[in-house]
């Protein structure tokens, strides 16, 4: 039973254009949400991250959206740069609860930015 | 060194093998994280330690074996591997069990 879904396996977006990458949940428990990305060879790296006290959050291009009442986050990356190609994870977390730093990922979108 | 470091990269094992994976990190952080991530499936929490003690064993067999003789340094012992054990196993760290993890590049591992 996977909490955490990323329905699209992949996405390809034009230089310069938005990329939307989008994420589902199904535990109400869950209160943090994070993307990380990950470029091939390496490990997933941090991007951003949100509180479900907030329903937006901005970081330079990339921000992220949540919708609790819809169980649904998104990430906008404007404008997309070819250097964005990668895999995102979405990820989430019971916060409130004692799950000493246990995320719970989805299986990740690839990202395909053309110049 | 920097960041987060795992060793070796790539191993192949039979099922008889007894093997260590290593990860070592230079952030200063206290919390150290095992995961595993098969083709198709998204990555899988395995163990978490904070402050060498382990906080979290996320139903793991017991083939593998998680050591964690200081802050820095995390270990993954296996034996008597299956082939569908075959995986690419992350190492994180971060500051307290926070949420903003920092993953080393993985060790790609094949149990023939």
């Amino acid at each position: 039973d996977q909490q955490v879904k990323q329905n699209s396996p992949s996405l390809s977006v034009q230089e310069g254009r938005i990329s939307i990458l989008n994420c589902d949940y199904t535990n109400s428990m869950f209160d943090y949400f994070l993307w990380y990305k990950k470029y091939p060879a390496e490990g997933p790296t941090f991007l951003i991250s949100i509180s479900s006290i907030k329903d937006k959050n901005e970081d330079g291009r990339f921000t992220v959206f949540l919708n609790k009442s819809a169980k649904h986050l998104s990430l906008h990356i404007v404008p997309s740069q070819p250097g964005d190609s990668a895999v995102y994870f979405c990820a989430a977390a019971d916060a409130g609860g004692t799950s000493y730093g246990k995320l719970t990922f989805g299986q990740g979108t690839i990202l395909t930015v053309h110049p | 060194e920097t960041g987060v470091t795992q060793t070796p990269r790539h191993l192949v094992m039979g099922m008889t093998n007894k093997k260590s994976l290593k990860c070592e990190q230079h952030l200063g952080h206290n919390a150290m994280y095992w995961y595993k991530q098969s083709a198709k499936k998204p990555l899988e929490l395995m163990f978490v330690y904070s402050l060498e003690e382990r906080v979290e064993n996320n139903s793991v067999p017991s083939r593998f074996s998680p050591e964690c003789p200081n802050s820095s340094h995390l270990f993954l012992h296996l034996h008597t591997l299956q082939p569908e054990d075959s995986a690419l196993y992350l190492c994180a760290s971060s500051r307290g069990t926070g949420y903003e993890q920092y993953f080393g590049p993985g060790t790609r591992l094949t149990v023939t």
